[in-house]
């Protein structure tokens, strides 16, 4: 079975100042990760995705994240924050054979101050 | 790009009464949904894969009779919580994955798109 783990329920920044939200993931065979975003009351958004192509992945509103396979990690990150990025992050995993069904990490909430 | 609409946004309903939420895929076709129940401040939990024009798949510790889905048609998926009680309290959300004809998808790398969610009260 597959997991993730985010470390950091709660991650605060200045505009301007870089955003990184970690993820780990557990799994026997090749992952495919994903990392969505939820603003209140909304469903969630895909911002990039890990498909087994290359490692540093380029996603929508300036989020890249980089798949790291030794240290099972797909951290994401932000070289400048925006307030409009506040809101709840989840890094998912799946695999091949489960067709498509993710397994969600706890989600880290992120908080941009002026 | 693709857009999934989950009806009704809100639900406040008594105990043992039954509730239906539809999710609908609106402007592509969705072999597959997915069907999630997300407590506060906890994260998204898989409840069950609906396909349509077959019996949904439920996961470990999800009751099929209580959680009635449907997946009639290739846009819409329905979730029934049955005789409902204040522990169905949840925000319910559901997904669906574009249906592609391409041989050399993987299924595991399909976007999934996700419904605004369904706020259930159960009183």
């Amino acid at each position: 079975a597959q997991s993730v783990t985010q470390l950091g329920s709660h991650v605060s920044v200045s505009e301007g100042a870089l955003v990184l939200l970690r993820c780990n993931y557990s799994s026997s065979v090749p992952p495919y990760l994903f990392w969505y975003v939820q603003y209140p009351n909304q469903g969630l958004q895909l911002l990039l995705k890990y498909t087994s192509a290359a490692t540093l992945v380029k996603g929508i509103n300036g989020f890249e994240a980089e798949f790291k396979k030794s240290e099972t990690s797909f951290h994401l990150t932000k070289p400048s924050a925006h307030m409009s990025d506040a809101a709840e992050y989840f890094c998912a995993v799946s695999v091949l054979v489960s067709y498509g069904k993710l397994t969600f990490g706890q989600g880290t909430i992120l908080t941009v101050h002026p | 790009g693709a857009v999934v609409s989950q009806h009704p946004s809100r639900v406040i309903c008594k105990s043992g009464t039954s509730v239906k939420i539809e999710c609908r895929s609106l402007d592509f076709q969705a072999t597959t949904m997915f069907w999630y129940r997300q407590f506060p401040k906890q994260s998204l939990m898989l409840m069950a894969t609906s396909n349509e024009g077959s019996k949904a798949t439920y996961e470990q510790g999800v009751e099929k009779d209580k959680f009635l889905i449907n997946h009639a048609s290739l846009t819409l998926s329905t979730l029934t919580v049955t005789s409902a009680h204040p522990e169905d309290s949840s925000f319910y959300i559901c997904s669906a994955r574009e249906t592609r004809r391409s041989r050399d998808l993987q299924p595991g790398t399909d976007t999934q798109y996700f419904g605004p969610g369904t706020r259930l009260t159960v009183l």
